[in-house]
């Protein structure tokens, strides 16, 4: 059963420490998003890679996040120094997406998100 | 402005009763148009997808419907049941970028 895998699902931190948080894709897909939910701002777009590239990150502070894809099994989205701001939930998913300009109809699938509490 | 725009924000229905959800999109051009369920605590699941050629597509109970002319999508949810209650996304992509466009989701509510 091919699922997109979260860890960890809950983090409570304190202000100012680095959090980590891993995904792993389902394999053989060649997209893998990271967004952010909050009760205010739903979902919201942080990064994607595309064939581990990184193509869109500009809904990403990157002062303090910085999101990577160190092998087609990996994506990382690391927070550093946390804030209370981004206390949300964290959700991961991924796809197969046709590349360039051709039409597609591919699904994206979510892990189950981790919960980050910064206090 | 968001390109893709949902109301309800929420909705409160009794158990057994039919709902609408609708979605008004702006992104163009149009490439195809996804209803993703989420449950609390749980990442978005899809629902159904409308692509440009399709007006109407159900499964099971939820039928969703497209007017690509007027840039109008509804999620039809016939006698809902308890489960039902989640939030539901209306994702658009555009046919240019292959990008996703997330509206704010409504949250439906069933009570016995």
């Amino acid at each position: 059963d091919a699922r997109v895998t979260q860890t960890p699902r809950h983090k409570v931190t304190e202000m100012g420490q680095e959090v980590t948080m891993r995904c792993q894709p389902i394999l053989g897909h060649n997209t893998v998003f990271w967004y952010r939910q909050t009760m205010m701002q739903g979902l919201e777009l942080l990064a994607y890679f595309r064939n581990r590239a990184p193509l869109d990150d500009s809904g990403m502070p990157k002062d303090r996040f910085s999101a990577e894809m160190p092998d087609a099994t990996l994506a990382t989205l690391k927070i550093q120094p946390s804030e209370p701001r981004d206390s949300a939930v964290y959700f991961c998913a991924s796809g197969l997406v046709a590349d360039g300009r051709r039409t597609n109809t591919g699904e994206l699938f979510f892990g189950e998100g981790s919960r980050l509490t910064v206090l | 402005k968001n390109q893709v725009e949902q109301s309800p924000q929420s909705l409160i229905i009794l158990e057994g009763k039919n709902c609408t959800l609708q979605c008004n999109y702006t992104v163009s051009p149009f490439s195809n148009l996804r209803w993703y369920k989420q449950d609390t605590g749980r990442g978005p699941v899809s629902l159904t997808i409308m692509t440009f050629s399709e007006n109407t597509k159900s499964n099971g109970r939820y039928t969703a419907t497209l007017d690509a002319d007027t840039k109008q999508s509804s999620l039809h949810i016939t006698a809902s049941q308890l489960s039902d209650s989640a939030s539901y996304i209306c994702v658009v992509s555009d046919s240019y970028n292959n990008d996703m466009r997330f509206g704010a989701g409504t949250r439906l509510t069933v009570k016995p």
